[in-house]
């Protein structure tokens, strides 16, 4: 079993609804990262949380660390959003990044 | 401000060969770590530098290595390679103890 999973691993939708995804992880982390990956490969970082909730544009983050669950919500969906979108978890007392499989999201017009 | 830059941006190189990968941190930023992306895959730590030394490694044999610079640029070497090499290797750069990371576009290996 993967330390960190992702579900749905393929979403599409129709523009203009609203989207969860989510992460559940089975290590401590000292933070989660909610990333966003383009065709081309390149990554972007959308959030970093350690508790609560965050919220840029029409995107929010929330994450349960008792739970030790996290979910990214797009509100409003647009094509633009069609990405892969990356969870990945800092485990506490190490050096790593450690990366969810990715969830493809594909939103229609 | 300027990102991580990362070159080459796509590699063919032949099994058994050896490969070089270079990585630009974020101005500001003195760790720099290493990932390799399988194709549909999420990425998987190779290696991180800090202060010119290696401070965290993954699952990956020694034919991976790395190099961090007094400028904090960094390289990925992988001698004789393999064709389960083929991937996208990404690098990212951050300050430690602030957690932030900032993701280069990476470079993409193919291995024939």
């Amino acid at each position: 079993k993967n330390e960190v999973e992702q579900s749905p691993q393929n979403l599409t939708a129709q523009e203009g609804e609203f989207i969860t995804i989510n992460c559940s992880y089975s290590v401590g982390i000292s933070a989660l990262h909610w990333l966003q990956q383009h065709p081309g490969g390149g990554i972007v970082s959308l959030f970093m949380l350690s508790s609560g909730k965050k919220k840029h544009g029409r995107l929010i983050a929330t994450i349960n660390i008792q739970e030790k669950h996290s979910s990214l919500h797009i509100t409003a969906s647009h094509p633009r959003d069609s990405a892969v979108y990356i969870c990945a978890v800092k485990i506490q007392g190490a050096q790593k990044l450690v990366f969810g499989q990715g969830t493809r999201l594909t939103i229609n017009p | 401000e300027t990102g991580v830059t990362q070159s080459p941006t796509h590699l063919i190189k032949t099994r058994g060969q050896q490969v070089t990968l270079r990585c630009s941190s974020q101005s500001g930023h003195n760790t720099v770590s290493w990932y390799q992306q399988a194709l549909g895959q999420g990425p998987q730590f190779i290696f991180q530098y800090y202060r010119e030394e290696e401070n965290g490694r993954g699952n990956f044999p020694p034919r991976f290595s790395g190099l961090q610079f007094p400028n904090y640029s960094s390289e990925l070497n992988v001698n004789a390679l393999e064709l389960d090499d083929s991937a996208l290797y990404l690098c990212a750069s951050s300050l430690t103890g602030v957690g932030g990371y900032t993701f280069g576009s990476g470079t993409r290996l193919t291995v024939v």
